[in-house]
């Protein structure tokens, strides 16, 4: 069964330092997010990619944070300088849509996550 | 905007007990709803779905109703065992517009099972 692949799965860095992450989607899934997840709490969205384009990016913190998804596939999401409240875990989710015009819904296949954790 | 709101948790049942975790929403439109599962150290995993009013979704002995009238979806399971202990998310999408499928989760609630 195809998976969304991320790595590292975890991560220990100093603040200051800079942090990537990776995610691999599912093949042929159009649409990639960034989820940030803090201990006790539900993910919310970072950004959200359809094909290369950024769809979404409200919530995410352009100061420090930055992603990418060049060739629409595998993406890459950067903290530049990480600070303490960002240890959390990092999800990457991709979907397909399924049903018909009118009805249409987005079911997200997520990856295991990267837990970071900023000393 | 969209909001999620779950029972809060620790839940703590010994094997074989009825689940029941409560979910309500706020949404514009007519989203899609959705039971998410969390073992720890792991990523969330689909439970079930549901994309309209009154549809059943169903897994592993899991259920949720689609509720419009109440805005409701909550999780329910006959009988549980030691291994449903997880984290589990409600949360919601709707597809319109360019949201394509963007969602939004409730806080989780921890369910402990002993045996």
């Amino acid at each position: 069964e195809a998976e969304v692949a991320q790595s590292p799965r975890y991560k220990i860095t100093e603040k200051s330092q800079a942090v990537a992450f990776w995610c691999d989607p599912i093949s042929g899934h159009a649409t990639l997010y960034w989820y940030r997840q803090i201990l006790g709490q539900g993910p919310e969205l970072l950004v959200q990619f359809q094909d290369e384009s950024v769809v979404d990016d409200s919530q995410l913190p352009k100061d420090r944070f930055s992603a990418e998804r060049l060739k629409g596939v595998d993406s890459t999401l950067k903290i530049q300088p990480a600070e303490l409240g960002d240890s959390a875990m990092y999800l990457c989710a991709s979907s397909y849509p399924t049903g018909t015009s009118g009805r249409i819904s987005y079911e997200q296949y997520f990856g295991p996550g990267t837990r970071l954790t900023v000393t | 905007g969209n909001s999620v709101t779950q029972m809060e948790g620790p839940v703590t049942l010994s094997e074989e007990a009825f689940l029941t975790i409560n979910c309500t929403y706020t949404a514009t439109g007519y989203p899609s709803l959705f039971w998410y599962v969390q073992y720890p150290g792991e990523g969330l995993q689909l439970l079930l779905k549901a994309t309209k009013a009154d549809d059943k979704g169903s897994n592993k002995g899991f259920e949720a109703t689609y509720r419009k009238e109440t805005t409701s979806f909550h999780l329910e399971k006959g009988s549980v065992q030691v291994s449903d202990s997880a984290v589990y998310f409600c949360a919601l999408n709707n597809a319109g517009g360019t949201s394509y499928g963007k969602l939004t989760f409730g806080q989780g609630t921890i369910l402990t099972v002993h045996p």
